[in-house]
This record gives structure tokens, sequence and C-alpha cells, in this order.
């Protein structure tokens, strides 16, 4: 079946511009993850959504940084004003969130350089 | 912070067992040992995870030891499409984020 996927893969922008990362979770997963991956560094959270519940902002850098999932499903990251230090891969995950244990189903991340 | 500490990296023999170990001395009754692994330009990938007993799967086996202040994640047969950074993460069962070290990396060689 489908996994989680990312869009768009690469995205080149302008110090200062504005840029919008898209992720589709897997169906029917109820939670979604974004990480991100600077070069030579390990992987960091960024934001989880859970269902209906607010979501955990609690890894997000600055106000710059913000995302929203619309209808349980779709999210997208949003960094406005981006900085040269804002180059990262930016992954998302999903997941079902069940009580079992919690697999997280990462995508292929969307490599994002700022000029 | 990462609550585990393991060695920044691993060299193994394709075809032999690859044994990567993970120290988390603090962890809580209630966290269990989750291992997960990133191929350079890849997502990560879940490997396996554990409470207190050992646990194995088509991928690798996870040996906790009895006060659950370590573990090893076992390849048995390690071939070079296992080369990646490996993953120890501690944490409770359900739901919320991963908090990620910075790994072991894992070669395998020919």
């Amino acid at each position: 079946g489908a996994g989680v996927s990312q869009s768009p893969s690469n995205k080149v922008t302008e110090k200062g511009k504005d840029v919008e990362l898209r992720c589709d979770p897997i169906s029917g997963h109820t939670a979604l993850y974004w990480y991100r991956q600077s070069l030579g560094q390990g992987l960091e959270f960024l934001i989880y959504f859970q269902g209906n519940s607010a979501p955990d902002k609690s890894g997000l850098p600055s106000d710059r940084f913000s995302a929203e999932r619309t209808g349980g499903s779709v999210s997208t990251l949003t960094i406005q004003r981006t900085q040269q230090e804002d180059s990262a891969v930016y992954l998302c995950a999903s997941s079902f969130d069940r009580a079992s244990y919690n697999e997280q189903f990462f995508g292929p991340g969307t490599r994002l350089t700022v000029l | 912070d990462a609550k585990t500490t393991q060695p920044p990296s691993m060299d193994c023999a394709e075809g032999r067992a690859a044994n990567l170990p993970c120290n988390h001395s603090t962890i809580s009754g209630n966290e269990y040992v989750y291992w997960y692994r990133q191929i350079h330009s890849q997502g990560p990938q879940y490997i396996i995870h554990g409470l207190k007993n050992n646990e194995t799967n088509e991928m690798a086996s996870l040996i906790i030891t009895e006060d659950r202040k370590s573990s090893t994640l076992i390849l048995p047969h390690a071939t070079l499409r296992d080369t990646a950074v490996y993953y120890c993460i501690v944490r409770v069962e359900k739901g919320g984020k991963l908090i990620f070290g910075q790994g072991t990396e894992l070669s395998v060689k020919p």
C-alpha cells in the first residue's frame, strides 16, 4: 500500500521567503509527526498531531514555524521568513497510535535549501 | 535530551552477526526500548521494540538485560544493505514524539 508521501522532494528558496511543505500520511493513521534533520545533525522533533487533541508544538524552534493538519489527514508545515539555518531535510511520519505499540512510518522527506 | 548512549560507529563483515549495544541506565519502568535505522537519504525505519523480554522479528533480535539498563540489537546475518545509522530510543509505549540521539553508524563490509 501507499506509504507516507511528502512534497516537494526538494525546495530551494531565498532567505526571507515563506515556504510550505506538505505531508500525506498513511490512510487511517491518527497520529502525524514532523521532524527535521540538518546536515550532520540528528533527527529533531518539531510537532505532533494526534486526532482532535491539541498538537504538541514543543519542538518548533521559533514562531516562524507553524503546522496544521486539515481533516485529520494532510498536514502542511509552514516556515515564514526563512533563514539559512532552516536548511534541512524535513521528515514527516504517521502512526496508528494504538495501545499495542507505536511504529512510526516515515516519508522520504523534503530537502529545503535556503540561499 | 536523548536518554540513550550508543557507540558512534561500528564495522561488521558481511554475513556475520552485527551486535549493536545501547545503554539506557535511567530507563523508567513504563518505558520501552525502540530501535530504528536510517539508510542514507531515506527516512528512518522501525526495526523492533521491547519492554523487558527478548524480542525477535524478521529483521532483528533485541536482547534487554535483566536490570533493563542496556540492550543489544542483533542483525543475525548482516548484508551490505544493512549499512545505516541505528538509533536506540526509550519511550513510553503509546504515542508521542521520538527523541533521537546520534545513533551508531554501522558499516557492513564485504
